[in-house]
Parts: C-alpha cells; structure tokens; sequence
C-alpha cells in the first residue's frame, strides 16, 4: 500500500521570506500523481498543486513550487514570499494511475511570522 | 457554478444516535468521494460512489457506516449509534469523471461531527 510521510509537524517563517516543506511517500508505480492542499483555519481544503509523476519538470503556480525527486520519492513544496494568508496546515497527498482515492500525509502546520 | 456543499457544518449527536451527513456535489459532477479527518491527522479515504453505485468502500468501517448516492438528490453517509471515537471532520469530494479525477478533487467545507 502506498504510503505518504510528512515528517515536520510544524514549521514557521517570518513574512516575505521562503519556506520548504518536506514530503516523501511510498509506492511501487511508475505512474501516479502528487498533490499539495492547504486547508486553513475554516476546514476547507484547497488543491495548491499538482504534479504528474512521468513529467521530469517541476510544476510551478505564482509562489508555489515543487521539487519532484521521482527516484527519491520525495516531493517538497516551496513557498516564497510568504503571506500571512500562507498561514494553514498543508497536505501531501498520492494519487495512483487509474485509483480513486487519495493518499494523505499528516500535514505540516504552517506558521507565518509578521 | 457553486462549489462541493456539504451540510451541516456542524453536528452534534449524543452517543447511540443517527448522524446522517449530506453532500450536494458540484454541477455535473457524478462522483463523489467521502474521508474523514480525525483531529491533527490527515484525510483518511472512506468511499467512492458514483450515481446509484458504490465503486469502492474499502475504507469504511464494517458497522455502523453506510453511504449512498442516489440517482436525485445528494450523497449521504450515514452514522448509526455514534460513538466517542466517530467524532472528526468528515470530507466530502468530487469530480466529473474517472479520469479528471487525476486533476484533484474539489472537495467541500466538512462536517464537524462531534458526538457527547
């Protein structure tokens, strides 16, 4: 079974400046999809990013970006000039080829420093 | 085009009792997927249906949990004789079709289920 392992439970950064956080998973396939969701404070989950597993080039939207190390399984999320609307917990998640259903890491709460 | 619904946002049930959790998904969306969120943990997959059928269950308790999406109206997951331990927040998602599902989900705002 596939498995997802965020290992920073917390983490925090002052505003204006960038941040990492770490996800690495599990998986014997070779083709699947990863996910970064943000759900803030009202509950909501929010999709930040995706990535496709057989495209070598990291995917990037405005301040969000990914480092996709496929042989590494690990697929970290960079966010620069950090907001205070930044401030959420952040989930890793895995989706398989042709599976249903997502695969979540425990999340990283993200604190962000005025 | 009005996002994934889900309601109530909160609910309270003394132990014993019936909790039913509704999902309107988005328009023209006939999947819909259901997890659940224990409190600081990730999302843990329960079901996935599509109209009038359930696709995958695997992660739903074997008592207690049963799900349905009908050919009208919203998807229910419902709850009987709730305990302490069914409280957490309860996601519903959903996609247009199999595929886009690669796409991520849209999911809903949750439930908060707590049980006294």
């Amino acid at each position: 079974a596939q498995t997802v392992t965020q290992s920073q439970p917390e983490m925090s950064v002052q505003e204006a400046e960038t941040v990492t956080l770490s996800c690495t998973y599990d998986t014997s396939e070779s083709d699947y999809y990863l996910f970064w969701y943000k759900q803030p404070p009202s509950r909501q989950m929010i999709l930040v990013i995706r990535q496709e597993a057989y495209k070598q080039q990291n995917a990037t939207e405005n301040r969000f970006s990914v480092n996709f190390q496929k042989a590494a399984k690990s697929f970290s999320l960079k966010i620069s000039d950090s907001q205070l609307g930044d401030a959420a917990m952040y989930f890793c998640a895995y989706l398989g080829q042709g599976a249903q259903k997502l695969v979540f890491g425990q999340g990283t709460r993200l604190t962000i420093n005025p | 085009n009005a996002g994934v619904m889900q309601n109530p946002r909160h609910l309270v049930r003394r132990r014993g009792q019936e909790a039913r959790l509704r999902c309107s998904p988005m328009k023209g969306h006939s999947h819909v997927y259901w997890y659940r969120q224990l409190p600081e943990e990730g999302l843990k997959f329960m079901v996935y249906l599509q109209k009038e059928n359930i696709i995958d269950e695997s992660g739903m308790p074997k008592e207690r949990f049963s799900a349905e999406f009908p050919k009208e109206g919203p998807s229910i997951l419902r709850i009987q004789q709730v305990v302490r331990g069914d409280s957490a927040a309860y996601f519903c998602a959903s996609s247009p079709d199999r595929a886009r599902a690669n796409y991520g989900y849209t999911f809903g705002s949750g439930t908060r289920l707590t049980v006294v």
